[in-house]
Order: C-alpha cells, then sequence, then structure tokens
C-alpha cells in the first residue's frame, strides 16, 4: 500500500535559521512526488514535482531533493512569509495523489 | 495551469440535510480527484470523476454518502447526504495536469469548508 509520512508535523524557526522537511515514502513504482504549500482556508499551492532519485528543484529560498525512500524539503534563511503547512504527496496507480500529514512550519520575525 | 472555481466557499447546514458544491475547471480534463480536510488533518481522497463513467471511491467512503457527478469534461459536482457534525471539514476538488500543465502539479481548488450543526 503506497504511504507517506512527513516529519516533523510542526517546526518554529526564527527568521534567517535554515531547516529542511522531510517526506519519507512507500510505493509500486513513483509516477512523481509532489510538494505542496497550504495557507490556512486555502487549497494547496504547488510548488514542485520531482520523478527520479537524485533530482533536484529550487524556487526562491525552497530546494526540494528526492532519493529512492524520500525527498526533503530545504528552506534556506527563511522569511515570515515562508510560514504555512507543507504537503508531501506521491503519485499513485490511477493517477491520485497520495497526501502525507504535512509540517506546519512558523517562522518568528 | 489549470483554473478551478469552486463553490461555495463555504456553508453552514443543518444535520440532516445535503449540500452540493461544484467544480468548474476552465479546460477539458480527464481526471478530477474530490478530497477531504478535517480539522487539522491533510487531504484524504473520496473518490475520482471520470467523464462517462462510475465514480470510483475510496475505502471508507460510498456512493450513498458522496454521490459525485461529472457531466462534462470540465464540470463535477460533489454531494454530501444526510450531513452530520462528523462531515464537518473542508471539501476540495483537484484536476490531473494535462498536456503542457502536466509539470505543473496537480491543481486545487480553494475548498469549500462545510459546519454541520
Amino acid at each position: 500500500e503506497d504511504q507517506v509520512t512527513q516529519s516533523p508535523e510542526a517546526l518554529r524557526l526564527q527568521e534567517g535559521e535554515s531547516s529542511s522537511l522531510n517526506c519519507s515514502y512507500t510505493v509500486s513504482g513513483l509516477r512523481g512526488l509532489f510538494w505542496y504549500r497550504q495557507d490556512p482556508g486555502k487549497g494547496p499551492e504547488f510548488l514542485f514535482t520531482l520523478y527520479s532519485a537524485g533530482e533536484e528543484k529550487e524556487k526562491e529560498r525552497l530546494k526540494a531533493t528526492l532519493t529512492k525512500k524520500e525527498s526533503f524539503l530545504h528552506i534556506t534563511a527563511p522569511k515570515p512569509e515562508d510560514s504555512a503547512t507543507y504537503l508531501c504527496a506521491v503519485r499513485s496507480q490511477g493517477g491520485k495523489l497520495i497526501f502525507g500529514q504535512g509540517t506546519e512550519l512558523s517562522v518568528k520575525p | 495551469s489549470a483554473v478551478i472555481s469552486q463553490k461555495p466557499s463555504r456553508d453552514i447546514c443543518q444535520r440532516g440535510t445535503s449540500l452540493t458544491i461544484q467544480c468548474q475547471v476552465d479546460s477539458q480534463v480527464t481526471m478530477m480527484f474530490w478530497y477531504r480536510q478535517q480539522p487539522g488533518q491533510s487531504l484524504t481522497l473520496i473518490a475520482t470523476a471520470n467523464q462517462g463513467s462510475e465514480a470510483t471511491y475510496e475505502s471508507g467512503f460510498v456512493i450513498d454518502k458522496f454521490p459525485i457527478s461529472r457531466p462534462n469534461l470540465t464540470f463535477s459536482t460533489l454531494t454530501v447526504s444526510n450531513m452530520s457534525p462528523e462531515d464537518s471539514s473542508i471539501y476540495l476538488c483537484s484536476v490531473e495536469p494535462q498536456g503542457a500543465r502536466a509539470k505543473r502539479g496537480y491543481t486545487f481548488g480553494s475548498g469549500t469548508r462545510l459546519t454541520v450543526v
């Protein structure tokens, strides 16, 4: 059964304090691993798609990496506006996404 | 990426009643997905809706409780039937990226926040 586990559940950082979020997955044949950002009261906003081990994607202060068992979302010098819940998902059979529980990130000035 | 219009954005409903949520996409898509997000939780897939065929429901979700329509390639509805307070959640629709948009990831509607009293 396809499964996604994210850690930590919550992360509090000071502005400028870099860190990483983890997403461990079990899937029969990876068809894509997705990172989303979700702000309160809104739908998830697409950040990255990764397809193969070793792949990396960057966007502003965010960098996503992928291995055969997990993905990391690195946040460099975060700002308060980076505060949100970050969701990881894998594409399963039939095209559906299986989501992890998310990491709630809080960045204090 | 595709643009999704989802409505209503929120509603407060009496237990025992039903609510229909609509999702309109600005382009034709093969697959549409309906998710539930309970308070403080992540997204759980309810069903996959393909045009011209019955929706495929995930374990724990049944058609009598969550009937889905998919009359064409740009529109779908999800009905939450005979509601109870446990149905209070955010409901989201999503579409799978098509063609040149494929690298932009699945797109989500803004969600419907349902409160059952």
